[in-house]
């Protein structure tokens, strides 16, 4: 079983629509939460930190459910230039103290004008 | 500007031949990580290092060689290419604290044919 789980898509929506991803990680031991964005063939990008009382920056949402195991992405009033591949990131310390970043494999969003 | 600089940017060469990807960063940043992307298997972590002579090993660490002579300075050796290592290298850099997620670099495209 992958330590980061997302669904892969594609995610093809409407300008204006409203999308959410799901990700689910196994560690329980995990202990920051992240969305990243990355455009095709570009370096992943960091879009938010996810915290377990939930933030908001704009248009996207992100929560967190540690009993769950479970983080989810929210995107209001989606634009064209939301269309990337959103990768969920979960940090671990490892038993040499080092915190690790594990990636899911991405969730891939197009958004059609 | 603050940044992780990789080069190159693309990199064709032959099985066997040692080459060497660098990353410089000037955030005085301590943590440093390189991972590689393949379609399907997402980011996985080659190598990291916490500090200056401190490196260890990540997921995939199996025909990589690391080097953290300065804190600047993290690049990534291929010894003796295979073509299995044809993929998508990026490398990270980060303060290393709990809640805080990394800086990509632009990545570097490399084929070994």
């Amino acid at each position: 079983r992958k330590e980061v789980e997302q669904d892969p898509g594609p995610f093809n929506v409407p300008e204006g629509a409203t999308v959410a991803f799901n990700c689910t990680y196994s560690n329980s031991a995990s202990q920051s939460f992240f969305w990243y964005r990355q455009d095709c063939r570009k370096e992943p990008k960091l879009l938010m930190s996810v915290y377990s009382s939930g933030n908001e920056d704009g248009r996207f949402t992100a929560q967190l459910n540690r009993a769950s195991q479970y983080i989810s992405l929210l995107i209001r009033d989606s634009k064209l230039s939301d269309s990337a591949t959103y990768l969920c990131v979960v940090k671990i310390t490892r038993s040499s103290s080092a915190r690790q970043l594990t990636f899911g494999s991405g969730t891939q969003l197009t958004v059609l004008p | 500007e603050a940044q992780v600089t990789q080069n190159p940017r693309y990199l064709i060469t032959v099985t066997g031949k040692k080459l060497t990807v660098t990353c410089s960063q000037n955030m005085n940043h301590e943590y440093m990580s390189w991972y590689r992307q393949d379609p399907g298997l997402g980011l996985r972590q080659i190598y990291y290092s916490m500090n200056v002579e401190v490196t260890d090993k990540g997921d995939v660490p199996e025909g990589y060689k690391v080097s953290r002579k300065e804190k600047r300075n993290f690049p990534l050796i291929l010894e003796s290419p295979s073509p299995n290592q044809t993929s998508l290298y990026f490398c990270a850099s980060s303060t290393g604290g709990r809640n805080y997620g990394y800086t990509f670099g632009s990545g570097t495209r490399l084929t070994v044919v």
